[in-house]
């Protein structure tokens, strides 16, 4: 069975601390993706990698950044969580033939609730 | 870039076909139209998708008029575990567009 694991389902952070979020796949897609999930605004995508040491900004960029160094694991970084971070966010991977292909299946994780205090 | 329109809830009651409307008026001529399904406590998972007409599979219809304006995801003789969240996601090739929309919660009473 095809999986994405993120590495917590909950996190408690403080204002001003430096914050990771671990994504790993295992079905040797070449594309993942981080989202932010708040009530009233769907997802949203932060940013996505369509190779190892790749990425690309989404729709919400400001504030986050990304690792990707080895191709089943995707890393989402705030530098600096704030309070307004506090959001669910969902992990997915997908796969490319020969392109990136954005409407490809996505195969999401559980979440991870971060909340920021 | 294409953005998506879909109605924030939606009631039926078991045993009854349900359709959710997405409307995403910019879309592209690459952009596929894809819907998915999420659970609490679960990350979305794919339901269907479509460029254009008519596609079926065994849990759901997806039509998509000729113009493309807006499809509707339609869920045949729902059942209490089709209570969810819906999704319409609009992407293409490339990677000018991947903009879902907001939600639709459907609660399917008995």
């Amino acid at each position: 069975d095809v999986k994405v694991t993120q590495s917590s389902r909950y996190l408690v952070k403080r204002t001003g601390e430096k914050v990771f979020l671990e994504c790993v796949q295992d079905m040797d897609h070449e594309n993942m993706f981080w989202y932010r999930q708040d009530p009233g605004l769907g997802l949203r995508l932060i940013y996505f990698s369509y190779d190892v040491k790749m990425k690309e900004k989404g729709d919400i960029p400001e504030g986050y950044s990304v690792s990707r160094e080895k191709k089943e694991r995707f890393s989402l970084i705030l530098e600096s969580a704030s309070t307004n971070q506090t959001s669910m966010y969902l992990c997915a991977s997908s796969r490319s033939a020969g392109g990136f292909y954005g409407h490809n299946e996505q195969f999401f994780g559980p979440g991870t609730r971060l909340t920021v205090l | 870039l294409a953005k998506t329109t879909q109605p924030i809830s939606m009631d039926s009651y078991e045993g009854q076909e349900v359709n959710i409307t997405c409307s995403h008026n910019n879309i592209a001529t690459n952009d596929y139209i894809t819907w998915y399904q999420q659970f609490p406590s679960q990350g979305p998972r794919f339901i269907i998708q479509g460029y254009k007409t008519k596609v079926t599979n065994e849990v759901a219809s997806l039509f998509i008029p000729a113009d493309r304006k807006s499809s509707t995801l339609s869920l045949p003789r729902v059942s209490l575990s089709d209570t969810a969240v819906y999704y319409c996601l609009v992407a293409s090739s490339g990677y000018s567009t991947l903009t879902f929309g907001k939600g639709t919660m459907l609660l399917v009473s008995p």
